[in-house]
């Protein structure tokens, strides 16, 4: 099956501080990749749409400034956590859509994301 | 919207069956089935689309009713390996392929 790398698997940073996520797809070209934010014992829970060469659409809820989405080729989009803090400690995933029109969403391996 | 997961949790011994339903009050495209280890990302199970389909892979198995917007995943002939947390991921009729995760099945299968 197709491969989607997510980069850190592990990271964890001073409160204030920001953090980019990676998600990358090795092997096919995503033209939309999502973002998920899981907390422990919970679901996933959808954050935003990102799309190739448009903004993000971002679920209600989500603070659009407070987690940036970029999405600047059709293999990589990035998750940038800024000011972070404690609360915002979870397990971040990523999902990418082959743009050939495939409909399996291929997942990323997660980040944790520890704040102090 | 979350789709309603049931059960929230069972436990099983190697070679049981069980059955995971997930529930949606909304129209749906398709609907997904993950399973999930502990500190892992989810794994792809299955899809199945609107029409009413069922589809097997090994010994799991699912079926999608459509007008009922409910999905059932059948797990035969349980193995350890089966232990995990399973979740549905439903699409909805606007075929965006968006999904949205039910609250998740706790699966823990033992000797």
């Amino acid at each position: 099956g197709a491969v989607v790398s997510q980069h850190p698997s592990w990271v964890i940073c001073k409160s204030g501080t920001s953090v980019k996520i990676e998600c990358r797809s090795l092997d096919f070209q995503a033209t939309t990749m999502f973002w998920y934010r899981q907390f422990p014992k919970q679901s996933l829970m959808l954050m935003a749409t990102s799309n190739e060469g448009s903004k993000a659409t971002y679920e209600q809820g989500v603070e659009k400034d407070k987690f940036l989405i970029n999405h600047a080729s059709l293999t990589l989009s990035t998750l940038t956590v800024t000011s972070a803090h404690p609360e915002d400690s979870s397990f971040y995933i990523c999902s990418a859509l082959e743009g050939t029109g495939n409909e399996k969403l291929f997942f990323g391996s997660g980040t944790q994301l520890s704040v102090l | 919207q979350q789709p309603v997961q049931s059960p929230q949790a069972v436990i099983l011994r190697e070679g049981e069956d069980a059955v995971i339903n997930c529930s949606s009050s909304k129209a749906l495209y398709s609907v997904h089935w993950y399973r999930q280890k502990h500190g892992e990302a989810p794994v792809f199970l299955m899809i199945l689309l609107k029409g009413g389909e069922q589809k097997g892979h090994e010994k799991i198995s699912a079926s999608f009713n459509e007008k009922k917007q409910q999905s059932s995943l059948y797990l035969t002939a349980s193995q350890l390996s089966y232990s995990g947390t399973y979740f549905c991921g439903t699409e909805g009729a606007d075929s965006s392929y968006k999904l949205i995760f039910g609250s998740g099945t706790r699966l823990l299968v033992r000797p």
